[in-house]
C-alpha cells in the first residue's frame, strides 16, 4: 500500500483560472476528506465522502469550489476562477468505517499559489 | 463550538531535553483527541490517538499523551528530544457525528544541537 497519493504537489496558476488537484485514497478506505491549510495554521474541514456520496461541505467551501469523487475511489477537487486568497495547501486524507473510528491518513498535500 | 487550543506557537528545546507540548479542547460529548506531526512541505503523519480507556497513550516515536478530563486538556511528552523531532505539531479532535477532525493552530518545536 502506498498511501495517499495527491497531484500535483505544487500548481501556481493566474488569478481567475481554474485548477483541479486530485487525490487518490488508500485503496480500501471508503471515506475520503479534503482540508484546506493555509500558512501558519492547522488544517480546516473542507469536505468529505463516504464512498461517491459527499456528506458534508463546510462554509468555507464557497461556490467556486466543487469536489467529486464519482465512483467511490479518487477525488477532484476544482476552483474555479482563482483569487489570491486560495493559496493555500490542500490535504486530501481518507479512512476505512470499520476501523477504530476517524483515524485520517493524509497525503502530502498539493501547494497551490494564486499570483 | 468545537475548538481545539494549542496555546504555544514555537517552542525551542535542546537535544536531549523533555517536551511536553500543550493542547486543549473543547467539545460537549468525550472527544476522540489525536496528535499529528508535520516536517516541512509534508503532509500529516499520526503520532497516537485517543478514543476511551486508558488515559495514557503511547504513540509512535517515543511520545506518549495523557487525556485529562478535568482539564480538558491532551498534552503531549517525550523524555528525550531528538535533533529529528523538530517541526510542527497538530492537536485535533473527531467525533462520531461528523467525522470531520477539528485542528489547532500548531505547534513548532525547534531543537537545538
Amino acid at each position: 500500500d502506498t498511501g495517499v497519493s495527491q497531484n500535483p504537489r505544487h500548481k501556481i496558476t493566474k488569478r481567475g483560472q481554474n485548477v483541479t488537484f486530485r487525490c487518490d485514497p488508500i485503496s480500501e478506505h471508503n471515506r475520503l476528506y479534503w482540508y484546506r491549510q493555509t500558512l501558519g495554521q492547522g488544517p480546516e474541514f473542507l469536505t468529505y465522502f463516504q464512498n461517491e456520496a459527499q456528506l458534508e461541505k463546510s462554509r468555507l467551501l464557497s461556490d467556486r469550489f466543487s469536489a467529486e469523487r464519482p465512483k467511490g475511489s479518487f477525488s477532484t477537487l476544482e476552483i474555479q476562477r482563482t483569487e489570491q486568497g486560495d493559496s493555500a495547501m490542500y490535504l486530501c486524507a481518507s479512512s476505512y468505517d470499520r476501523d477504530l473510528p476517524y483515524e485520517q491518513y493524509f497525503g502530502p498535500g498539493t501547494r497551490l499559489t494564486v499570483t | 463550538a468545537q475548538s481545539v487550543t494549542q496555546p504555544d506557537i514555537h517552542i525551542t528545546v535542546s537535544e536531549g531535553a523533555s517536551l511536553e507540548l500543550r493542547c486543549n479542547y473543547s467539545y460537549g460529548a468525550t472527544p476522540y483527541l489525536f496528535w499529528y506531526v508535520q516536517s516541512p512541505g509534508q503532509g500529516l503523519q499520526l503520532l497516537l490517538k485517543y478514543f476511551s480507556g486508558d488515559t495514557l497513550v503511547q504513540g509512535i516515536k517515543g511520545f506518549e499523551a495523557e487525556f485529562k478530563r478535568s482539564q480538558s486538556s491532551f498534552n503531549l511528552r517525550k523524555p528525550s528530544v531528538h535533533w529529528s523531532d523538530a517541526a510542527e505539531y497538530f492537536c485535533a479532535v473527531g467525533n462520531s457525528g461528523t467525522y470531520k477532525y477539528i485542528f489547532g493552530t500548531g505547534t513548532r518545536l525547534k531543537v537545538l544541537a
